[in-house]
C-alpha cells in the first residue's frame, strides 16, 4: 500500500478555506485516495474519497494532481467543529480485498476564532 | 438517533476478568469491524466480519473474540482482560457497494483494565 505524507499540524482562521495536503508518490494505479478525521476521541469520520478526477461533496472537495502523487482536501469554510485530526488514506478500491483502514498519524487542523 | 451504537460508553474492569463490548448498526451494512485505538496511535484492527457467517482476524485478534449475532449486531469480547488492553475500541460499518474503505464508526468504547 502507498504511504502517505502528511504535515502535523496546521491553524485556519473561521470562516477561511482549510487546505489539508497529503503526498502519496508511490501510489499505484488502482489506489484511491480517502480522507477521514477524527474529532477529540471520537469515532473517525468518512469525508470523501476519489482517484483520478476531483470530487466534491457536502463537506469538502478534493483535489488530485494529475500524476496522483499528492492531492489536497478542501473545507471551503472552516468552522471550529472542523477541529480535528485529518487523516490522507491510499488503499485499493471498493473490488479490493478486505483489510484494515490504516490511519497514519494525520494532521491537527486547529480553526482559530 | 445515531447510525451506530457501541454499549457500554465506558467501562473499567479488572485483569482477568470477561468482558463483551457491543455494537449495532442501523445503516444496513453487510461488513462490520472492531478496531482500538491507543492513545497517540492510529487504528489496529482487531477482527472483521463480511456477513452473519463469515468472521475474519485482523491485525491483533490475540486475546480477543467476536460474535456476529445478526446484520446489525457485532459483539467483541476479551475473554480474560489484561492491562494493555486499556484503550478505545471502535465499531465500524460499510457497504459491499460503497466500498470497504468507507467506513461509518460508533462513538467508540473507553477501556480500562486495573
Amino acid at each position: 500500500d502507498a504511504k502517505t505524507t502528511q504535515p502535523t499540524s496546521m491553524d485556519c482562521a473561521e470562516g477561511r478555506a482549510a487546505n489539508l495536503p497529503c503526498n502519496h508518490s508511490t501510489i499505484s494505479g488502482n489506489e484511491y485516495v480517502y480522507w477521514y478525521r477524527q474529532i477529540h476521541s471520537q469515532g473517525p469520520q468518512y469525508i470523501i474519497h476519489g482517484l483520478k478526477n476531483n470530487e466534491t461533496n457536502e463537506m469538502a472537495s478534493l483535489i488530485i494532481t494529475e500524476d496522483r502523487k499528492s492531492s489536497t482536501l478542501i473545507l471551503p469554510h472552516a468552522t471550529l467543529r472542523d477541529t480535528a485530526v485529518y487523516y490522507c488514506i491510499v488503499r485499493g478500491g471498493p473490488s479490493g480485498s478486505a483489510r484494515q483502514l490504516t490511519f497514519g498519524s494525520g494532521t491537527q487542523l486547529t480553526v482559530l476564532p | 438517533d445515531a447510525d451506530v451504537t457501541q454499549t457500554p460508553r465506558n467501562r473499567i474492569t479488572k485483569t482477568g476478568k470477561r468482558i463483551m463490548l457491543e455494537c449495532s448498526q442501523t445503516k444496513g451494512h453487510d461488513r462490520m469491524y472492531w478496531y482500538r485505538q491507543d492513545p497517540g496511535l492510529g487504528l489496529r484492527l482487531i477482527y472483521y466480519s463480511f456477513d452473519v457467517k463469515d468472521i475474519n482476524k485482523g491485525e491483533i485478534s490475540d486475546g480477543y473474540s467476536v460474535s456476529r449475532q445478526a446484520q446489525a449486531k457485532f459483539s467483541l469480547s476479551l475473554e480474560s482482560a489484561i492491562p494493555n488492553q486499556t484503550a478505545l475500541y471502535f465499531c465500524a460499518t460499510s457497504d459491499p457497494g460503497t466500498g470497504i474503505y468507507e467506513q461509518y464508526f460508533g462513538p467508540g468504547t473507553r477501556l480500562t483494565v486495573t
